[in-house]
């Protein structure tokens, strides 16, 4: 079975600074997808970036950027020029490719912003 | 831009009652998924429905649940005889296709306390 793991339940960073989030995923498979899920206070989860395993170039999504690591099974966000409207619940989560539609998340980091 | 709308947004009731969690996915999606989420813990699947059929779910979904698409717009959640610890906040997420790499889409979620 896949699992994710986020092992830092809280960060903070300065706004305007950047910060990175670590994600580590262990699994069997060789095609997947990988996401970055933001969880504001408002609750709603909204979709922050995806990555396709099969694809070395890591994804960008104007300030947030990833760095995968595929055979450390590794995969952190990276949120350049923090600004206030990023705090919020950060969710790591797995998808495989082999008709396997549920998502697996990790426990989350909750992320602040230190105006 | 289309959201995904949940109902209602905090839900208290009596163990073992029923309890009915409705969710609007979005329109032109086929793929609808329920979480759930105990306070503190990492979002976990429950199920995934398309075509007016179960497609997959997890060992947490059990005899006491079951998912309906009672029109063309509902999607809903009943837990038939509720628990303590079936508290916890339920989110339910569409795609428009179920292949891996179209994103599920989230609403706010339901908190659901069991007293």
């Amino acid at each position: 079975a896949q699992t994710v793991t986020q092992s830092q339940p809280e960060m903070s960073v300065q706004e305007a600074e950047t910060v990175t989030l670590s994600c580590t995923y262990d699994t069997s498979e060789s095609d997947y997808y990988l996401f970055w899920y933001k969880q504001p206070p408002s609750r709603q989860m909204i979709l922050v970036i995806r990555q396709e395993a099969y694809k070395q170039q890591n994804a960008t999504e104007n300030r947030f950027s990833v760095n995968f690591q595929k055979a450390a099974k590794s995969f952190s966000l990276k949120i350049s020029d923090s600004q206030l409207g990023d705090a919020a619940m950060y969710f790591c989560a797995y998808i495989s490719n082999f008709g396997n539609e549920k998502l697996t998340f990790g426990t989350g980091t909750r992320l602040t912003i230190i105006p | 831009e289309p959201e995904v709308t949940q109902t209602p947004s905090h839900q208290v009731t009596q163990m073992g009652q029923e309890v009915i969690l409705r969710c609007v996915p979005i329109s032109n999606h086929l793929y609808f998924y329920w979480y759930r989420q105990i306070l503190g813990q990492k979002v976990e699947f429950l199920v995934s429905f398309y075509n007016n059929e179960i497609s997959e779910k997890s060992e947490i979904f059990d005899d006491q649940f079951s998912v309906e698409r009672p029109d063309g717009s509902n999607f809903t959640l009943k837990i038939r005889s509720t628990k303590l610890e079936d508290s916890a906040m339920y989110f339910c997420a569409s795609s428009e296709e179920g292949i891996s790499n179209q994103p599920q889409h989230f609403g706010d979620g339901t908190r659901l306390s069991i007293l």
